[in-house]
């Protein structure tokens, strides 16, 4: 999605690090998440934020933190406390406001983490 | 965990076949979508279907949902090579502050 653009395209890990993964979007969307994808299954939320410095944990939080203090990004850094990062990372935007949404998310390319 | 189970986990056709995906889920929706991915990269959007819509048409995709039974389904018509993808159902449940839960996904090889 050209509006969405994921930093870097891939990253290595080494233990006791924390690493950051970008995402910028000039979409001008209040809603960005972030998804953890492993190989042949389905997105697990992460973080995401519907509005500028705010933002809610999903389903796997932990071992990960997010910031929100421009509307354009929404950055989000892999701990020393995620025991198993590799994965691939995604990042979406939503247009919509209000407690409910039927508009669709809109996805950047994603980050490939491995561990070194 | 998981909210959507999608049916079948791969599907491999042959060019100019219909392809049908099915997607259940366990609790109320306020809609249901669709998106593709191609390996390595990121979600499109393919649909949308709201909960008190029933059937819903994108060129060659026709999504149904079934809220009694907790179901939706993607037909694909007329398929090409360039289908090949995999693609997720994903439920924004409810009292769930928009958040999506996205279904296991399946592989759709279609053959040239």
């Amino acid at each position: 999605d050209g509006g969405i653009t994921q930093s870097p395209k891939y990253l290595f890990r080494k233990e006791g690090q924390n690493v950051t993964l970008s995402c910028e979007q000039n979409l001008n969307h209040d809603a960005m998440y972030w998804y953890r994808q492993d190989p042949g299954q389905g997105l697990r939320l992460i973080y995401y934020s519907q509005i500028v410095n705010d933002f809610q944990k999903g389903d796997i939080a932990e071992g990960y933190s997010v910031s929100r203090e421009k509307k354009e990004s929404f950055p989000l850094t892999v701990t020393s406390a995620q025991k198993n990062p590799t994965a691939f990372y995604l990042c979406a935007t939503e247009s919509g406001t209000g407690a409910y949404s039927n508009q669709p998310q809109h996805f950047g390319d994603g980050t490939r983490l491995s561990i070194l | 965990s998981q909210q959507g189970e999608e049916d079948p986990q791969a599907l491999s056709i042959q060019e100019g076949e219909n392809a049908t995906m099915n997607c259940s889920y366990k609790t109320s929706i306020n809609n249901l979508q669709w998106y593709r991915q191609n390996s390595g990269r990121g979600l499109v959007h393919l649909i949308l279907i709201r909960s008190n819509e029933r059937e819903k048409h994108s060129g060659r995709l026709r999504v149904t949902l079934d809220t009694s039974k907790k179901s939706s389904s993607l037909l694909i018509t007329a398929s090409r090579a360039a289908d090949t993808a995999s693609y997720f159902c994903a439920s924004q449940l409810s009292g769930s502050a928009r958040q999506l839960t996205f279904g296991s996904g399946t592989q759709l090889t279609v053959l040239p």
